[in-house]
């Protein structure tokens, strides 16, 4: 079992383009989460998905949308990508709640 | 108003010298409350929970609801024990999701 996969793992974008970070994973896990991991701030949840075809903000949504695709997959969109969305990016998925499987992680840097 | 709140961003001890890695909580009601681990190049994982009241890999936690803490231990660190760690609350009030601290980087010196 992979696990929880994420791509890509480094991305580097411009001020104002677009991108979709791809979380998927095989523990068939019905709640699933994308976290953004910067210094001194730990990790803080973006958004999250309790279940297929629910999806619910988290600490810091505004500037990201998401799509629960299916069970195994939930995707992170960047609409408009700014400088203070340079983070590293941590997928999640979990049976039990406390007990959270993270991705390997995508480094993203905005210029 | 921080939730969790983890004082040192890094803590360098030597190794065979006791570890302590402080965690303080804000929460009305019954928290539950663990600890995170991210070691060097591996994914961030759960390390304990306090209700299991588990000794892993020679690290405790005791929860101290007096003092609202959570600090993690252990007698005698290793340097294999070097590595980021998080302490993590969740509670009726947070649903299905966890609230991190900023993390303590450990660094074991040999």
């Amino acid at each position: 079992n992979a696990g929880v996969t994420q791509t890509p793992k480094f991305q580097v974008l411009k001020t104002g383009q677009s991108m979709t970070l791809q979380c998927a994973q095989d523990m068939n896990h019905n709640s699933m989460y994308w976290y953004r991991q910067d210094p001194g701030m730990g990790l803080r949840l973006i958004y999250y998905s309790a279940s297929e075809g629910t999806t619910d903000k988290g600490e810091v949504p505004n500037g990201y949308n998401v799509s629960r695709l299916n069970k195994r997959e939930f995707s992170l969109r960047l609409e408009s990508a700014a400088p203070s969305q340079t983070s590293v990016y941590f997928c999640a998925s979990s049976y039990l709640s406390y007990e959270q499987y993270f991705g390997p992680g995508t480094r993203l840097t905005v210029t | 108003a921080q939730r969790v709140t983890q004082p040192e961003k890094l803590l360098s001890v030597f190794k065979g010298a006791p570890v302590e890695l402080k965690c303080n909580y804000s929460y009305s009601g019954s928290p539950e409350l663990f600890w995170y681990v991210q070691y060097s190049r591996q994914r961030l994982q759960l390390l304990l929970r306090h209700i299991s009241r588990e000794s892993i890999k020679g690290f405790t936690a005791d929860l101290n609801k007096g003092e609202t803490s959570f600090h993690l231990k252990k007698p005698f660190a290793q340097e294999e024990d070097s590595a980021m760690y998080y302490c993590a609350l969740s509670g009726r009030e947070y649903g299905n999701k966890l609230v991190f601290g900023a993390g303590t980087i450990l660094r074991v010196k040999s």
